[in-house]
């Protein structure tokens, strides 16, 4: 069975203090794998599509590798408004979209 | 601006009566699909449209029912609506089932 599992489950961090969430993946024959931030209460907004192994992408502070098995975003010197729920998701071969439960990150002042 | 639309955005309702949920996009996209998120179990898929008239279940079809009678809609129907029902429901599109999905706002049902 097609599985995402992410970690941790919650993060807090001070301001400044860099890190990374994890999304490891059991799919076979991953079509993509897709980042979003979600605020409380809305919609899932579109962040980063990797397609294979080797990629990287960058936005701001935010920077999102593909291995073969996991993708890793990095969160470098985060601000307050980077607080949010941070989703990961695979696409299978089946072009369905299995998303993992989610990376709730909290940055404080 | 390009943007995916649900309403209503809030709703409550009592066991079996019947209620659709709208959605729309403004962007010519081929795929459609709705999605509820619940605590704990994350992000669902609940049907999906590639195209006019061409729908299809996902995970959890149970309960409702969907139509594609025009390419910038898609309602969810819930023809008797039970409390396990009760959750956060997203709409999103994309130009096609191998494109990135962008989500609507949400609709959070409260079914008594």
């Amino acid at each position: 069975e097609d599985q995402v599992t992410q970690s941790p489950e919650a993060l807090r961090l001070q301001e400044g203090e860099s890190s990374s969430l994890n999304c490891s993946y059991t799919v076979s024959g991953l079509r993509g794998l897709f980042w979003y931030r979600q605020d409380p209460g809305k919609g899932p907004e579109f962040l980063f599509t990797l397609y294979s192994a080797g990629e990287e992408k960058e936005k701001e502070r935010l920077k999102a590798t593909l291995t073969k098995k996991e993708s890793f975003l990095h969160i470098t010197a985060p601000k307050p408004e980077d607080s949010a729920t941070y989703l990961c998701a695979v696409q299978t071969p089946g072009y369905a979209l299995n998303f993992g439960k989610g990376t709730s990150l909290l940055v404080t002042p | 601006e390009a943007q995916v639309t649900q309403n209503p955005r809030y709703l409550i309702t009592v066991t079996g009566k019947k209620l659709t949920v709208t959605c729309s996009q403004n962007m010519n996209h081929e795929y459609m699909s709705w999605y509820r998120q619940d605590p704990g179990l994350g992000l669902r898929q609940i049907y999906y449209s590639m195209n006019v008239e061409v729908t299809d279940k996902g995970d959890v079809p149970e309960g409702y029912k969907v139509s594609r009678k025009e390419k910038r809609n898609f309602p969810l129907i819930l023809e008797s609506p039970s409390p396990n029902q009760t959750s956060l429901y997203f709409c999103a599109s994309s130009l096609s089932r191998l494109d990135t999905q962008y989500f609507g706002p949400g609709t959070r049902l409260t079914v008594l």
